[in-house]
């Protein structure tokens, strides 16, 4: 799976959107990119995953630059519950693939 | 509540104990993993199990570790002549593989930390 990197930690003031960068220059053709996050003391949690278009849920939306070597998860209103560590993970898709493996994330904190 | 289920949430063992952490998976979810998070670091593989075959083990499974899931529901991690160096928490997902892979969504417990003195 393709390396990502992401920034340390990032702060964030309640009702702005919250920008999450990750870059995976490596990242081939049949991998997608999956964000996590992980609130303290609970297990990870799914967010959004997305292979080129641009995606969106009722969490979050994903936008994954055309090359494909970066994409940033948005939270469109930050809220106190979303301070947690992000992971972007880069995977290939097909069935002969599992585990999930997971950088140290960006660590978001929301202001009041 | 039909999310995963981990058992027990915390242990505390003395080092040489035997542990053994129970997941119950996400309802007709046919692939389950445990990940091993310390401290600081986010979490990292050791094994996953398509329905009761299991797949792949990771190097950091060594052989105080097995992990079973006998009838393709609920799963077990057993960590035999426990050190200090396990303490961690464990978690376990699952996950529905469907056709392609790409929505192979894994859904995690939350978790059983283990502390060992």
């Amino acid at each position: 799976d393709a390396k990502t990197t992401q920034p340390t930690s990032m702060d964030c003031a309640e009702g702005r959107a919250a920008n999450l960068p990750c870059n995976h220059s490596t990242i081939s053709g049949n991998e997608y990119v999956y964000w996590y996050r992980q609130i303290h003391s609970q297990g990870p949690q799914y967010i959004i995953h997305g292979l080129k278009n641009n995606e969106t849920n009722e969490m979050a939306s994903l936008i994954i630059t055309e090359d494909r070597k970066s994409s940033t998860l948005i939270l469109p209103h930050a809220t106190l519950r979303d301070t947690a560590v992000y992971y972007c993970i880069v995977r290939a898709g097909g069935t002969s693939y599992g585990k999930l493996t997971f950088g140290q994330g960006t660590i978001l904190t929301v202001h009041p | 509540d039909t999310g995963v289920s981990q058992d027990p949430r915390h242990k505390i063992t003395k080092r040489g104990q035997n542990v053994t952490f129970r997941c119950d998976p996400i309802s007709e979810h046919n692939r389950l993993y445990w990940y091993r998070q310390t401290l600081g670091q986010g979490p990292e593989f050791l094994t996953y199990f398509q329905n009761e075959a299991q797949l792949e083990k990771s190097r950091l499974l060594s052989d105080r570790f097995s992990a079973e899931r006998p009838k393709g529901s609920f799963s077990t991690l057993e960590i035999q002549r426990t050190e200090q160096g396990d303490s961690a928490m464990y978690l376990c997902a699952s996950s529905l593989l469907g056709p392609g892979g790409a929505k192979n969504i894994q859904y995690f417990g939350a978790g059983t930390r283990l502390s060992v003195l």
